[in-house]
């Protein structure tokens, strides 16, 4: 699979504050999704996209899939000390195989 | 929901040791991966297996092995461990199908195995 740029790699976030971290690709995809790492866990699925431009929301999550569908975007709204982990984004074509991106580690200031 | 068990948590091996990776899922799924994360790197496909007795090389096969004789039952194989091995090794199940609404197609994680190899 191919390896997707997902960015920023780390960020300290503000308790309350909205974030983004984002996804891109040099391929097409037919499904993009987030998921959600705890420390000392497995990712959790936080989100599906399956039509470019869909927007889907998860409670205080939000993700686009991008119109080009090289594309993805995460929001986080109001943040809150439980955000902390790692997010991953995924895509996959048309093969029984996903493509992940490296993550993005977000810690939360109190 | 899914469950997908992976039955180490933490293991420290010795270089040239032989090392098993066990994986159980719960819910009948044809499909089985397994994943190494490292930091950096977000995670890459060692092997998957989309049947019993069937298996594929992902994207970094190379000192890895697999075994599928159970349909429930997908098991990582490092024949000799090296040092570079270190890591955590992540399994996932995934249903039938390819991508759809039902969401049913997505992947269940376990919650990971980090092996330390001395």
């Amino acid at each position: 699979g191919q390896q997707l740029n997902q960015s920023p790699q780390s960020m300290f976030i503000q308790e309350g504050e909205d974030v983004s971290m984002n996804c891109t690709s040099s391929s097409i995809f037919n499904t993009w999704l987030w998921y959600k790492q705890d420390p000392g866990e497995g990712p959790v699925l936080l989100i599906a996209l399956y039509k470019a431009g869909e927007l889907t929301s998860n409670g205080r999550l939000t993700a686009q899939f991008g119109i080009t569908r090289k594309d993805s975007f995460l929001n986080i709204s109001a943040s809150i000390p439980s955000d902390v982990g790692i997010y991953f984004c995924a895509g996959r074509s048309n093969d029984y195989k996903l493509s992940f991106g490296a993550g993005t580690t977000v810690t939360v200031r109190a | 929901d899914v469950k997908v068990t992976q039955s180490s948590r933490y293991l420290v091996k010795r270089t040239g040791e032989k090392v098993f990776l066990e994986c159980v899922q719960d819910m009948d799924h044809e499909n089985m991966f397994w994943y190494r994360q490292d930091p950096g790197l977000g995670l890459r496909l060692i092997y998957f297996s989309y049947d019993v007795k069937m298996k594929e090389k992902g994207d970094i096969p190379e000192g890895y092995s697999v075994s599928r004789e159970k349909k429930e039952r997908f098991s990582l194989i490092l024949e000799s461990a090296s040092t570079n091995q270190t890591s955590m090794y992540l399994c996932a199940s995934r249903g039938p199908g390819l991508a759809g609404p039902s969401g049913a197609n997505v992947l269940t994680f376990g919650a990971g195995s980090r092996l330390t190899v001395l």
